[in-house]
């Protein structure tokens, strides 16, 4: 199957600095990406969809201004958290789909620790 | 509303013994649902798509429109199905919407 692959896996941050994640897709073109959010123990939080080339669409109650989302290519998709608070701290995950796959490829996810 | 409910957090059973794993959604429209697992420190991974009618590791998922369930089922457990698994409904924008997760043990 397609490879999704998220860099880095874990990072650990100050409080009030910014942190870009980064989403690839290593063999097809993505044309939409999504970004979920894990807390510990429970289940996988769309937070937005990124189509390459346009804004991202934002779930209801997710601060777009808070969580950048950048898909300027096929096969790119970043994810930046501005002035992260300890809140922010979770495991925040990607996946990517063409538009004639039926399935959805998912990243590795990244674990973001704000101290 | 959109929802997928996975009614129990954690399954145990016995090595051998059969398993189901319980999903029920609320989409007003067609829905297309799947099951995912995630191994012990491993990515998500696609277990099952309703369309398919396929089994995979011997698990198979009926869509069941008019009780709007996609029950996982597998008639004898192996310890190395031990993991989480995720019921998840994709709708027709193609976000995915995923239950809380059942984590299933299988003990030897």
């Amino acid at each position: 199957g397609a490879v999704v692959s998220q860099h880095p896996s874990w990072v650990i941050c100050k409080s009030g600095t910014s942190v870009k994640i980064e989403c690839r897709s290593l063999d097809f073109q993505a044309t939409t990406m999504f970004w979920y959010r894990q807390f510990p123990k429970q289940s996988l939080m769309l937070m937005a969809t990124s189509n390459e080339g346009s804004k991202a669409t934002y779930e209801q109650g997710v601060e777009k201004d808070k969580f950048l989302i950048n898909h300027a290519s096929l096969t790119l998709s970043t994810l930046t958290v501005t002035s992260a608070h300890p809140e922010d701290s979770s495991f925040y995950i990607c996946s990517a789909r063409t538009p004639t796959n039926t399935e959805a490829f998912f990243g590795q996810g990244t674990r973001l620790t704000v101290v | 509303a959109q929802r997928v409910t996975q009614p129990e957090k954690l399954l145990s059973v016995f090595k051998g013994a059969p398993v189901e794993l319980k999903c029920n959604y609320s989409y007003s429209g067609s829905p297309e649902l799947f099951w995912y697992v995630q191994y012990s420190r491993q990515r998500l991974q696609l277990l099952l798509r309703h369309i398919s009618r396929e089994s995979i590791k011997g698990f198979t998922a009926d869509l069941n429109k008019g009780e709007t369930s996609f029950h996982l089922k597998k008639p004898f457990a192996q310890e190395e199905d031990s993991a989480m698994y995720y019921c998840a409904l994709r709708t027709g924008t193609y976000k995915y919407i995923f239950g809380t997760g059942t984590r299933l043990k299988v003990l030897a």
